[in-house]
């Protein structure tokens, strides 16, 4: 089965800082691999997704990520934070059952 | 509606008791999943219907869990005899079809078993 692993559970960055969440994943075959947010008190939100086409992927609110199958990595970047992007950060990869497979999630804090 | 509706949003429930959770799919959307999400635990996926089968039915922590989908549309996640650490939030989810590469998720249920 595929899966994935988010390094740090929790992540603090000041306003104005890069962003970096990390994610790696381990699959079979190429994979599709997704980042979700999900702000408190609210549902999951697409926040970008790498389905084989560039390997440099934008997504919402400035984010983006890059796909580099030598390091098996998907990591999710912002060039500076902002004190909206607080929340928690999910990174996922379809498995062969059309189901998705989340990572534990890491939650951001942005500081002023 | 708009989105993905769950209901209830909350649930305080008794050791032992039965729950229903609900979950209303966006309109016209075939597929659905039902995931769990415990603190520090990420998502857990549990199972998914394409129409009103649930092919892989492995993801369900145990016998007491049970999942049905009628008409296409709304689904019933019921957990029979809870226990403590069914405590968690149970998101729902549903895609335009199962190769749809977006899920829209519910807002999902705070279970609490006491």
């Amino acid at each position: 089965a595929q899966s994935v692993t988010q390094l740090g559970s929790h992540v603090s960055v000041s306003e104005g800082a890069l962003v970096l969440l990390r994610c790696n994943y381990s699959s079979s075959v190429p994979p599709y691999l997704f980042w979700y947010v999900q702000y408190p008190n609210q549902g999951l939100q697409l926040l970008l997704k790498y389905t084989s086409a560039a390997t440099l992927v934008k997504g919402i609110n400035g984010f983006e990520a890059e796909f580099k199958k030598s390091e098996t990595s998907f990591h999710l970047t912002k060039p500076s934070a902002h004190m909206s992007d607080a929340a928690e950060y999910f990174c996922a990869v379809r498995s062969p059952g059309y189901a998705l497979n989340f990572g534990k999630g890491t939650s951001l804090l942005v500081t002023p | 509606g708009a989105g993905v509706s769950q209901s209830p949003s909350n649930k305080v429930t008794e050791k032992g008791k039965d729950v229903e959770l609900r979950c209303d799919p966006i309109s016209g959307h075939t597929a659905l999943y039902w995931y769990r999400q415990s603190l520090g635990q990420g998502l857990e996926f549990l199972i998914y219907f394409q129409g009103n089968s649930a092919p892989d039915k492995s993801g369900l922590p145990s016998d007491r869990f049970s999942a049905e989908r009628t008409g296409g549309s709304v689904s019933t996640l019921t957990i029979q005899r809870t226990q403590q650490e069914d405590s968690a939030v149970y998101l729902c989810a549903s895609s335009l079809f199962l190769e749809s590469e977006e899920l829209f998720f519910g807002s999902g249920t705070q279970l609490s078993v006491l």
